[in-house]
């Protein structure tokens, strides 16, 4: 296992058209979190699993987000009608529920022109 | 309102001298902080973490310390190496062992010169 990958990496995409983001986390991790960045600011966080329950949202995350971890494996993150304000590194996380720490995967970077 | 603040954006320093890295934090819930480098293009990658029933936790060249009745930490990188060079950010949770929600700071930019 190389750690938490993300899929893709980079997303262009037109306001108003809906998009999806993966994320794979290292298999053995049963805590699964979502972050966005925006520049010069430090990651906030918009969600986390643990292994397929969604534990808790962020008031961040509006009607227009929803994140999704079937089987307590991988999980998509969806946001639909997208907005110039959306564009941001989307960052994925795992950690086992013992603690020590999260690992990122390396995120997905949104456009919205 | 910033639970987490790191106050200086950038710091530089030679090679082979002393890095240190501040933090300060207003939520007394908070009781697990963690430091993370982030390189550009890259994910954040977890450094060293500190409870607050510690003060004091050292790993290799990096040491953090936590001053609860201040609401400060701090991190320290003896010697700093250019390799150092990277944003650190500052997280903190209010469970224990960092696998809660993590609330971040602005992050501080350091660069280590030759």
């Amino acid at each position: 296992d190389t750690g938490v990958s993300q899929n893709p990496r980079h997303k262009i995409t037109k306001r108003g058209q809906n998009v999806t983001f993966r994320c794979d986390p290292i298999s053995e991790h049963n805590r699964l979190y979502w972050y966005r960045q925006t520049l010069g600011q430090g990651p906030e966080f918009l969600t986390y699993f643990q292994n397929e329950a969604q534990l808790e949202k962020s008031r961040l995350l509006s009607d227009r987000f929803s994140a999704e971890r079937p089987k307590g494996s991988f999980s998509t993150l969806e946001i639909q009608r997208t907005e110039q304000g959306d564009s941001a590194m989307y960052l994925c996380a795992s950690s086992l529920l013992s603690g020590g720490g999260y690992t990122f995967g390396s995120g997905t970077r949104l456009t919205v022109v | 309102d910033q639970q987490v603040k790191q106050n200086s954006p950038s710091l530089s320093v030679q090679e082979g001298r002393i890095s240190i890295l501040n933090c300060d934090y207003t939520n007394s819930m908070f009781d697990y902080f963690l430091w993370y480098k982030k390189y550009p293009a890259e994910g954040p990658t977890f450094l060293i973490s500190i409870s607050s029933i510690k003060d004091k936790n050292e790993d290799g060249r990096f040491t953090v310390f936590l001053n609860k009745s201040a609401k400060h930490l701090s991190l320290h990188i003896v010697p700093s190496q250019p390799g150092d060079s990277a944003v650190y950010f500052c997280a903190a949770s209010e469970g224990q062992g960092g696998s809660e929600k993590l609330v971040f700071g602005k992050g501080t930019k350091l660069t280590v010169n030759p």
